[in-house]
């Protein structure tokens, strides 16, 4: 089976500019995350959808980010405006199971996100 | 608050060895416990899962113990090789409605031949 996909791979913009990410997660996945992973630490969530429905954004700054997921599939997470301090791995991750039934995750292999 | 935490310094093994990870938790009562390997410039790949009543789960050459009364869990790699020189990351559900997985911060783990 195809595993996630993310692009960019990697993105350089400057503080308070506007980045958007992509995320298209295995087909008939119905459980989509996304983590922010700075360097040397875990991966933190930043929101959980089910099928096209928000879970969970408990964590997410949306003063400045957002996150949609059209139709149940496709996911982007946007950011505006950036800071030095959102520079991070940005990871997709999908599960086949309904939230909460602790199905493991399949993990794409992040944009890589620099602010300057 | 919830914490997770897992070994701070690297784990250098000699090829061969058996490689033994540490996971300890506090205010969290998973019912399940994940372990997963993240390569560099890599996402995290999930390993092995085990459940709350299980004391240990077994694969290939990969072991996992749960200890909820120590709030520990133990992640084995026997006879290690070089290929098994990543990041291991341990999860537990969280406490949010979904119950989306919390990680720790990682062991890095480097084998030398």
């Amino acid at each position: 089976e195809a595993g996630v996909a993310q692009s960019p791979r990697y993105k350089i913009i400057e503080k308070r500019q506007s980045v958007a990410f992509w995320c298209n997660p295995i087909s008939g996945h119905a459980t989509l995350y996304w983590y922010q992973q700075i360097l040397g630490q875990g991966p933190k969530l930043l929101i959980q959808f089910q099928n096209n429905g928000v879970v969970d954004d408990s964590q997410l700054p949306k003063d400045r980010f957002s996150a949609e997921r059209l139709k149940g599939v496709d996911s982007t997470l946007k950011i505006q405006p950036a800071k030095l301090e959102d520079s991070a791995v940005y990871l997709c991750a999908s599960s086949l199971g309904a939230a909460g039934d602790r199905s493991p995750l399949h993990f794409g292999n992040g944009t890589r996100l620099t602010v300057t | 608050s919830q914490k997770i935490e897992q070994n701070s310094e690297a784990l250098n093994i000699q090829e061969g060895k058996t490689a033994t990870l540490t996971c300890n938790y506090t205010n969290y009562s998973p019912a399940y416990l994940q372990w997963y390997r993240q390569d560099p410039g890599r996402g995290p790949v999930f390993l092995l899962l085990i459940r709350e009543n299980e004391k240990e789960k077994r694969k290939e050459r990969l072991k996992v113990t749960f200890d909820t009364t120590l709030k520990q869990s133990l992640f084995h790699i026997t006879a290690s090789q070089p290929a098994d020189s990543a990041t291991y990351l341990c999860a537990l559900d969280g406490s949010n409605s979904g119950y989306a997985l919390n990680f720790g911060k990682g062991t890095s783990l480097l084998v030398t031949p």
